[in-house]
């Protein structure tokens, strides 16, 4: 069975771009969630998804945004790419609403912002 | 006062030791523990889940949680050098639909 996929693995951008990361879940999964991971640090929760609707967001600014399509995948978008933008993003999905279950995680995308 | 602590280590411990990994939550209402290891430049993966009070043990690893306390903590028994990663914790509280994560223990396991 496939686990969690994201795309793309790597990415570079520059300063002021706009980018788009995908990410689908397990089959059978409906909750998505959206981390960043800093070198050094654990990951930071920024959104999770489920049934298509917003269920939870971190303290991330505006320039981030996300939505879940009907076959439960689902896109991270970050506005306005900032150096501190540089991270590994990571999706993690569950199979029901994601309260306290279980969470796997996809191989991530390294984005560099120049 | 973060609201998942873990000491950042490195954690040094010989093969075939024990190694035991500490992690702290402020939430009382946390319901729901979870024990991640990630390799250099890998995504985190699941070790072990656990919910209720106590000890909970899955081959070499022993998740054990006290909620008066609010600790939980990971306990990995003949420690082998394939254990070398970087373990986060992981705390899910009721009222939230999020999981915050530890900083994670770096952990070497010497030959």
């Amino acid at each position: 069975d496939a686990g969690v996929t994201q795309s793309p693995t790597h990415l570079i951008k520059t300063r002021g771009q706009h980018v788009t990361l995908r990410c689908s879940p397990i089959s059978g999964h409906k909750s998505v969630s959206w981390y960043q991971q800093v070198l050094g640090q654990g990951p930071q929760f920024i959104f999770q998804y489920y049934e298509k609707e917003e269920r939870g967001r971190g303290n991330f600014p505006d320039r981030f945004s996300a939505r879940q399509f009907p076959n439960y995948s689902s896109e991270l978008n970050v506005n306005a790419l900032l150096l501190g933008d540089s991270a590994l993003y990571l999706c993690a999905s569950s199979p029901g609403q994601g309260k306290g279950e279980t969470q796997y995680f996809g191989p991530g995308t390294r984005l560099l912002v120049l | 006062q973060k609201e998942v602590e873990q000491n950042s280590g490195p954690l040094s411990v010989p093969e075939g030791a024990i190694a035991s990994l500490n992690c702290t939550y402020s939430d009382r209402g946390s319901q729901s523990f979870f024990w991640y290891r990630q390799y250099s430049g890998k995504s985190p993966e699941l070790i072990m889940f656990i919910y209720s009070n106590g000890d909970k043990e899955d081959g070499r690893f022993t998740a054990q949680l006290n909620k008066a306390s609010q600790y939980v903590s990971l306990l990995i028994r003949d420690s082998q050098p394939s254990d070398s990663a970087t373990y986060l914790c992981a705390v899910w509280a009721d009222g939230g639909f999020k999981t915050i994560f530890g900083a994670g223990t770096r952990l070497f396991v010497k030959a």
